[in-house]
């Protein structure tokens, strides 16, 4: 069955670094998101993208938060300078085309910022 | 005003036990519902779609309720392994999908 892959599965980083993480949505869906959870805490819509461009992002996207569709298979997203409170499980998810309106998530990245 | 609302719970009921988690929505304009379900440290997984004339998977009953935009799951003879929190989300134009907080179900021996 087709999955949204994610990687790394762990990313630990120092305060004030960049990091991305890396998303393999699944092929022929359209609509790709990526989601945070602090641990404890609700899910959290960070961005969506849809023919390549941002087509909705939330509060939490500011100036720090970038996304990229590289190739015809990756999303990424990229934190330029890391804080503290980015510290959360980051959930990557894709939707439309053969997978209709349901949304589908890959299994996460837990970044970890000292 | 949230899109979407959930008692967040905690929800401990023992096996076997009938148990019943409510949403509302307030976006009349909503066009698809889910029930997802989350393991802790885990990435939501879907377990059912909602639809208007209400569905069932085994245990497990979805109801619309398109006029009071309220979402309903019925879990029936409850598991261990149901356990879990349950997310309610809605999905409007453009497959935007709005989540609530997550029912925490705790299914006790």
């Amino acid at each position: 069955e087709p999955e949204v892959t994610q990687t790394p599965s762990h990313q630990v980083t120092q305060m004030g670094q960049e990091v991305i993480l890396r998303c393999v949505p699944i092929s022929n869906h359209l609509y790709f998101y990526w989601y945070r959870q602090i641990l404890g805490q609700k899910v959290e819509f960070l961005v969506s993208f849809y023919n390549n461009e941002i087509s909705e992002k939330s509060e939490i996207f500011d100036d720090q938060f970038s996304v990229e569709r590289p190739d015809g298979s990756n999303f990424t997203l990229k934190i330029r300078s890391t804080k503290l409170e980015d510290s959360a499980m980051y959930f990557c998810a894709s939707s439309g085309g053969t997978g209709g309106v349901k949304l589908f998530f890959g299994s996460g990245t837990q970044l970890s910022v000292l | 005003r949230k899109e979407v609302e959930q008692d967040p719970g905690p929800f401990n009921v023992p096996e076997g036990a009938t148990v019943a988690f409510n949403c509302t929505y307030s976006n009349s304009a909503s066009q698809s519902f889910f029930w997802y379900r989350q393991d802790c440290r885990k990435e939501p997984k879907l377990l059912m779609s909602v639809y208007s004339s209400g569905n069932e998977d085994g245990r497990f009953t979805a109801q619309l309720n398109r006029a009071s935009q309220y979402i309903s799951l019925l879990i029936r003879d409850s598991k261990l392994s149901d356990s879990a929190t349950y997310l309610c989300v809605v999905g409007n134009t453009g497959n935007q999908f709005y989540f609530g907080t997550g029912t925490s179900l705790t299914v006790i021996p």
